[in-house]
């Protein structure tokens, strides 16, 4: 089945203790991205990337890293979480960069709180 | 700061009814327009997209798009409960690297 697979899909962790959220899909996709929804304020676009070592701040890249080493994995990394990066996070491809017949594919989403 | 607008609702209609929801963007050469449904908790699954100016139709849904007055819209015919959702508009240029920008999404309730 094509899809886009994050884990994990809950977590709640402290202040400061580094985490990694994963992001696979099996579509061979070259565009994928990663977002932030919060209540009131939409989908924020945190970082994207356009192929294989391509990658680009997006609107809400502060206090997020990301690394695109293979084409199906983009992995979101919150080096120092703190509480204001609670939020649902969705990754999502397309074949490419999201234009006409590229539609964007979405994960599940995961739920973060940081205490 | 290209900006896509909705309004945020809800916008409740009884089941059966026409919903019609409507997107405003602010880049002119935007080329390329989709409709998202969000269940709450849920991720956004596309159910329209459209790119000529006019309308398209798929079953109950009827996308309508005006580039002059930079407009898009979302008709929901014989709305059904089931259709109550989180409908995010989004937009992009079609060139390049420039992004998919979405709207904040209007909340529907349609009641039995």
């Amino acid at each position: 089945e094509a899809q886009v697979t994050q884990n994990p899909r809950y977590l709640i962790t402290v202040t400061g203790k580094k985490l990694t959220v994963t992001c696979s899909q099996n579509m061979n996709h070259e565009y994928m991205s990663w977002y932030r929804q919060d209540p009131g304020l939409g989908l924020r676009q945190i970082y994207y990337s356009m192929n294989v070592e391509a990658t680009d701040k997006g609107d809400v890249p502060e206090g997020y890293k990301v690394s695109r080493k293979e084409k199906r994995n983009f992995p979101l990394i919150l080096e120092s979480p703190s509480p204001n990066q609670t939020s649902l996070y969705f990754c999502a491809s397309s074949p490419r960069a999201p234009s006409g017949a590229n539609v964007l594919t979405f994960g599940a989403g995961s739920r973060l709180t940081v205490l | 700061q290209k900006e896509v607008e909705q309004n945020s609702g809800p916008l409740s209609v009884p089941e059966g009814a026409i919903a019609s929801l409507n997107c405003t963007y602010s880049d002119r050469v935007s080329q390329s327009f989709f409709w998202y449904r969000q269940y709450s908790g849920k991720s956004p699954e596309l159910i329209m997209s459209i790119y000529s100016n006019g309308d398209k139709e798929d079953g109950r849904f009827t996308a309508q798009l005006n580039k002059a007055s930079q407009y898009v819209s979302l008709l929901i015919r014989d709305s059904q409960p089931s259709d109550s959702a989180t409908y995010l508009c989004a937009v992009t240029r079609n060139s390049g690297n420039t992004p998919l920008v979405f709207g904040k999404g209007t909340r529907l309730s349609v009641i039995a």
